[in-house]
């Protein structure tokens, strides 16, 4: 029974790099979200996506960010040219669908810019 | 204001002590609770979920709603030091998006 997975699970890159986070959902789940972590803080969302559709994704910024959750594979949270403020812990959630009360948490990637 | 407010603590109890951990909120369209224990490092691992008011009893854990006064808790017996973690309340109104709280640091001393 495999929960949710995320890889990879720690991610170094330099100023001005390209990081891309992956996560796969549980079994038998369309619907994942992506928050933001930073020490002594709360889960921050930012984008909330089903299969081929971004449902809501007030929560990213606009420039640098972008999410897709593809029919085939993980869902993919890329961030262009990041700068050291992106570093934090990146953390991804799935349910079963819209209105189903549980998510369910990956392990999270946490991200260092350098 | 924020929507939800949690004590961040950190908490510190004796083993075996009964845990109070709460939680305030603003939005009366929220329904739907949950509490979340999150070890340092790793993502949050959902421990209780409910609808609307009332209690749920799992094991050492008791989540209870009062919607009347926009208050959640969650209570831990016989505390043990494992249950030394981040408790994160989350609530959510008849849509997809989840509020979540900062989080409570809870210390469990042997």
């Amino acid at each position: 029974n495999a929960g949710v997975m995320q890889n990879p699970r720690h991610l170094v890159r330099r100023r001005g790099q390209e990081a891309r986070l992956r996560c796969s959902p549980m079994k038998g789940h369309s619907h994942v979200y992506w928050y933001r972590q930073l020490p002594e803080e709360g889960l921050k969302f930012m984008v909330y996506l089903q299969k081929e559709n971004i449902i809501d994704e007030s929560g990213m910024p606009k420039e640098r960010f972008s999410a897709e959750f593809p029919k085939e594979g993980p869902s993919i949270l890329r961030i262009q040219q990041v700068v050291r403020g992106d570093s934090a812990a990146y953390f991804c959630a799935s349910s079963p669908g819209q209105g189903a009360g549980e998510q369910y948490f990956g392990p999270g990637t946490r991200l260092t810019v350098t | 204001q924020k929507e939800v407010e949690q004590d961040p603590g950190p908490l510190s109890v004796p083993e075996g002590a009964i845990v109070s951990l709460n939680c305030t909120y603003s939005n009366s369209a929220f329904q739907y609770f949950m509490w979340y224990r999150q070890y340092s490092r790793k993502g949050p691992e959902l421990l209780m979920y409910t609808y609307s008011s009332g209690n749920k009893e799992d094991g050492r854990f008791t989540a209870q709603v009062d919607k009347s006064s926009k208050y959640i808790s969650l209570f831990i017996r016989d505390s043990q030091p494992s249950d030394s973690a981040t408790y994160l309340c989350a609530m959510r109104s008849g849509t997809y998006k989840y509020i979540f709280g900062t989080g409570t640091r809870l210390k469990v001393l042997a």
